[in-house]
């Protein structure tokens, strides 16, 4: 059973423009979740998190917006850069550390 | 210290064969991870350590599947009596946890796992 779950399988957004990446969750218990990105060949590479305390987190160009009631959250790059391009997973954790990872969303950014 | 290595990076192997992998986490990082990752589906858990203290293993994990960390530092992931299923991507990780820590991951480049 797929407790996270990330729906588009792959977005495409202009360069310059925001790319809003949405994940869903059915756990209530998780009470951190965090984003990720991975190029081929390496390992997921972390990115921002939030703690279930907070419904904004802001690094940069890097924001994540965490609904809970809706047990939702995404991941806003704004302005988005080809080099952003990447599959993007998102991560819930519950307190005793056991990490759930979605199927991920493939970002191209096109020049 | 440059982040959390992995050897080998890849390993084919015969079925029924034993194969072991080395994670290498971040020196001051006490909390380590093993995950496996198959194509088109996120990192799925596997096992975690605080310390040299196994703390939580998946159900996935079945009894050919063993991991270490001998004195909390690097790790050791055994499978024993490889299968063709468990081809994959076997992804350590590595986070500072504890009191004041964060839960944040840091990934190793993986080592991928072809069983033939």
């Amino acid at each position: 059973d797929q407790q996270v779950k990330q729906n588009s399988p792959s977005l495409s957004v202009q360069e310059g423009r925001i790319s809003i990446l949405n994940c869903d969750y059915t756990n209530s218990m998780f009470d951190y979740f965090l984003w990720y990105k991975k190029y081929p060949a390496e390992g997921p590479t972390f990115l921002i998190s939030i703690s279930s305390i907070k419904d904004k987190n802001e690094d940069g160009r890097f924001t994540v917006f965490l609904n809970k009631s809706a047990k939702h959250l995404s991941l806003h790059i704004v302005p988005s850069q080809p080099g952003d391009s990447a599959v993007y997973f998102c991560a819930a954790s519950d307190v005793v550390n056991q990490f759930y990872f979605g199927t991920g969303t493939s970002l191209t950014v096109i020049p | 210290d440059t982040g959390v290595s992995q050897n080998p990076r890849h390993k084919i192997t015969k079925r029924g064969q034993n194969v072991t992998f080395r994670c290498d986490p971040i020196s001051e990082h006490n909390r380590l991870y093993w995950y496996r990752q198959t194509l088109g589906q996120g990192p799925e858990f596997l096992t975690y350590f605080q310390n040299e203290a196994q703390l939580e293993k998946s159900r996935l994990l079945s009894d050919r599947f063993s991991a270490e960390r001998p004195k909390g530092s690097f790790s050791t992931l055994e499978i024993q009596r490889t299968e063709q299923g468990d081809s994959a991507m076997y992804l350590c990780a590595s986070s500072s946890g504890g009191q004041g820590g964060t839960r944040e991951q840091y990934f190793g480049p993986g080592t991928r796992l072809t069983v033939t």
